[in-house]
């Protein structure tokens, strides 16, 4: 069925380096995307989400940006830090409102 | 606290044995969910309610998953005769208002989950 997945199971950065984790979907209806940390032992928490209406949003810190033309969203942390370090995920409530489908995750590893 | 409360944090059961696992979602919250997360891989839907409403248990893998909420607030998730398969973390979450909002621009996908809890089936 429909998905959302993620191109890198792993990524590394130096400390105060940036970060970008990639995400590609294949629903084309999808309207609504929205990125989860988890860190070890802990739940998933909510970063920033983004419309389809939007090309781009930014938070502290973060930034998504969305190419629907190639069904492609990114996650960008400027000054990635250690407490930076956990798990990404991408989801979409491809499957309804009340039920988001979470990609596979992304860890992030932060070296000093 | 303020958060989602969840217990136990760990549960090891023997196969065939019922587990029962506890969601305190955060006051007032309209929404919960429940997840399961397999070991590297992301959160899958298990079931929705809305106040003491089961509006959708697609997830459930099997007739052996059984959730309730019978006053809008606490919810249980039981597992009946446990398989090994059953063994991930059971991620419980909540929302304040109903999932969609009266508009699909009002919908928000921020859920606020718990720590979970991981069971582990010998």
């Amino acid at each position: 069925g429909e998905s959302v997945g993620l191109h890198l199971p792993t990524l590394s950065v130096q400390e105060g380096d940036n970060s970008i984790i990639n995400c590609a979907y294949s629903n084309s209806a999808s309207d609504y995307f929205i990125w989860y940390k988890q860190e070890s032992g802990k739940g998933p928490q909510f970063i920033i989400d983004i419309r389809s209406n939007m090309d781009k949003r930014q938070g502290q810190r973060v930034t998504v940006l969305l190419n629907k033309t190639v069904k492609h969203l990114s996650l960008q942390i400027a000054a990635t830090q250690p407490g930076d370090s956990a798990v990404y995920f991408c989801a979409d409530p491809s499957g309804g409102y009340n039920k988001l489908i979470f990609g596979a995750g992304t860890r992030l590893a932060v070296h000093p | 606290g303020a958060g989602v409360s969840q217990s136990p944090r760990y549960k090891v059961a023997k196969r065939g044995q019922d587990v029962a696992l506890r969601c305190d979602p955060i006051s007032g919250h309209v929404s919960l969910f429940w997840y399961q997360q397999a070991l590297g891989q992301g959160p899958e839907f298990l079931t929705y309610f809305q106040n003491e409403a089961q509006l959708d248990k697609s997830g459930l893998p099997s007739d052996r998953f059984f959730a309730e909420r019978p006053e809008g607030s606490v919810s249980t998730l039981k597992i009946q005769r446990t398989q090994q398969e059953d063994s991930a973390v059971y991620l419980c979450a909540s929302s304040p208002g109903l999932a969609g909002g009266l508009h699909p621009e009002h919908y928000t996908g921020e859920l606020f989950f718990g720590e979970g809890s991981r069971l582990t089936v010998l």
